[in-house]
């Protein structure tokens, strides 16, 4: 069936590196993935967005790459702070889904050690 | 705030009982959209609404559940006698018309039902 999951549920990196965030997804009919933060308690925070036309876009401190072949795309955080711990959701929607509705995979838990 | 606004935030009620959330999209946005989210997973589709026209319902939504959006503007999801599988946290979303276009999401009502 159609799936779009996460390769690893956590990750955990010291402030000041960069994360690296994935996302695997199984319908080659999907044409936009959006990435979302969750904090505890609060709804997703938009955070980029790419449109199956393109390879990679970058937003500021993050980064993100698509790639159609092999049907996966990620999430690369730059300087990582603790600000930034929080569970990170990839979602995709397509075309012919009515409403451009997403549909969203597992979530990574991203924890930033100071 | 110019955000999705959801009420109430949190909501403890007992089986059997009926509950009424509310959601204020973000002014310019003519579409609408309901999720579920569950601890440690993604948010999951509910329904859309374009203006006051409700479009899509997932076969998550029983008919236990209802939504409306009478004037195209804010909207109300209502759960008549809530089972404890209806406690979850209810996110709204919104986005603008046209392919591709990236939802705001609102902090969410968490609802508990003993």
């Amino acid at each position: 069936g159609e799936s779009v999951g996460l390769h690893l549920p956590t990750l955990s990196v010291q402030e000041g590196d960069n994360s690296i965030i994935n996302c695997a997804y199984s319908n080659s009919a999907s044409d936009y993935f959006i990435w979302y933060k969750q904090e505890s308690g609060k709804g997703p925070q938009f955070i980029i967005d790419i449109r199956s036309n393109m390879d990679k876009r970058q937003g500021q401190r993050v980064t993100v790459l698509l790639n159609k072949t092999v049907k996966h795309l990620s999430l690369q955080i730059a300087a990582t702070q603790p600000g930034d711990s929080a569970v990170y959701f990839c979602a995709e929607s397509r075309k012919e889904t009515s409403g451009s509705r997403l549909t969203f995979g597992e979530g990574t838990q991203l924890t930033v050690n100071p | 705030d110019t955000g999705v606004s959801q009420d109430p935030r949190h909501k403890i009620t007992k089986r059997g009982q009926n509950v009424t959330f509310r959601c204020d999209p973000i002014s310019e946005h003519n579409r609408l959209y309901w999720y579920r989210q569950t601890l440690g997973q993604g948010p999951e589709f509910l329904t859309y609404f374009q203006n006051e026209a409700q479009l899509e319902k997932s076969r998550l939504l029983s008919d236990r559940f209802s939504a409306e959006r009478p004037k195209g503007s804010f909207s109300t999801l209502e759960i008549q006698r809530t089972e404890q599988g209806d406690s979850a946290m209810y996110l709204c979303a919104s986005s603008s018309t046209g392919e591709n276009t990236e939802a705001f999401f609102g902090q969410g009502t968490r609802l508990t039902v003993v």
